[in-house]
């Protein structure tokens, strides 16, 4: 079946240090996949996306590319902010049959300043 | 704000009682997922209905119902309820369709049961 497989967290940076989150998932065929934040005490955001082989989905300064070749959606920031810190979703979408989302098991951002 | 607006925001219950989640869809999309948010289980998919129609299962247990109503709105119906039902509730949204993928969540419901 689907699976994401996410980092463990929680993951202590300095305010402007580069962020890389690691997402791998197991899926037939070509998966949507996405990155989901809920900041505490919130329900999820949709932060990017991405529906094919070597897009770059981005927002926010947040970016992550689809990569087929090692199943992986990795999420990376340049330079994160305090306002970053909240739990990091990859979650991802099968092309055929279920369309429910698959999630990973989340990562915490605590972002020091 | 993603458009789509659970009732209530929290809820407090005990064991045994039955309780009702709301949830209304973005204006224009048809299908409704529902999601359970627990610290073992992480986010899991429980029911997806599309259109009023029950589209598909996750891990739902057989206490758990669902429906979508003529103006789209769903329901979660959860009975008998265990101290493992505590959890965070959400609904998601979808148009649904050819290069339609998104998912919109709404804020959730937050399920205590005592």
């Amino acid at each position: 079946g689907n699976s994401v497989t996410q980092m463990e967290g929680p993951v202590t940076l300095s305010e402007e240090a580069f962020l890389t989150i690691n997402c791998t998932y197991t899926a037939t065929g070509y998966p949507s996949l996405f990155w989901y934040v809920q900041y505490p005490g919130e329900g999820l955001q949709l932060l990017l996306k991405a529906t094919k082989a070597d897009d770059k989905g981005s927002n926010k300064g947040f970016e992550a590319t689809y990569r087929k070749e090692t199943t992986s959606f990795h999420l990376e920031k340049g330079s994160v902010q305090v306002s970053d810190s909240a739990v990091y979703f990859c979650a991802l979408r099968a092309p055929t049959g279920r369309r429910a989302l698959t999630f990973g098991s989340g990562t915490r951002l605590q972002v020091q300043p | 704000d993603s458009g789509v607006t659970q009732t209530p925001k929290h809820l407090i219950t005990a064991t045994g009682q039955r309780v009702t989640l709301r949830c209304s869809p973005r204006s224009g999309d048809l299908s409704v997922y529902w999601y359970q948010q627990s610290l073992d289980q992480g986010l899991q998919f429980l029911i997806q209905y599309y259109n009023g129609e029950e589209r598909a299962k996750g891990n739902i247990l057989e206490r758990f119902s669902a429906q979508q109503f003529p103006d789209l709105h769903s329901e979660l119906n959860l009975s008998s309820l265990e101290l493992g039902d505590s959890a965070l509730y959400f609904c998601a949204s979808s148009v649904e369709g050819a290069g339609a993928d998104t998912q919109y969540f709404g804020p959730g419901t937050r399920l205590t049961v005592l």
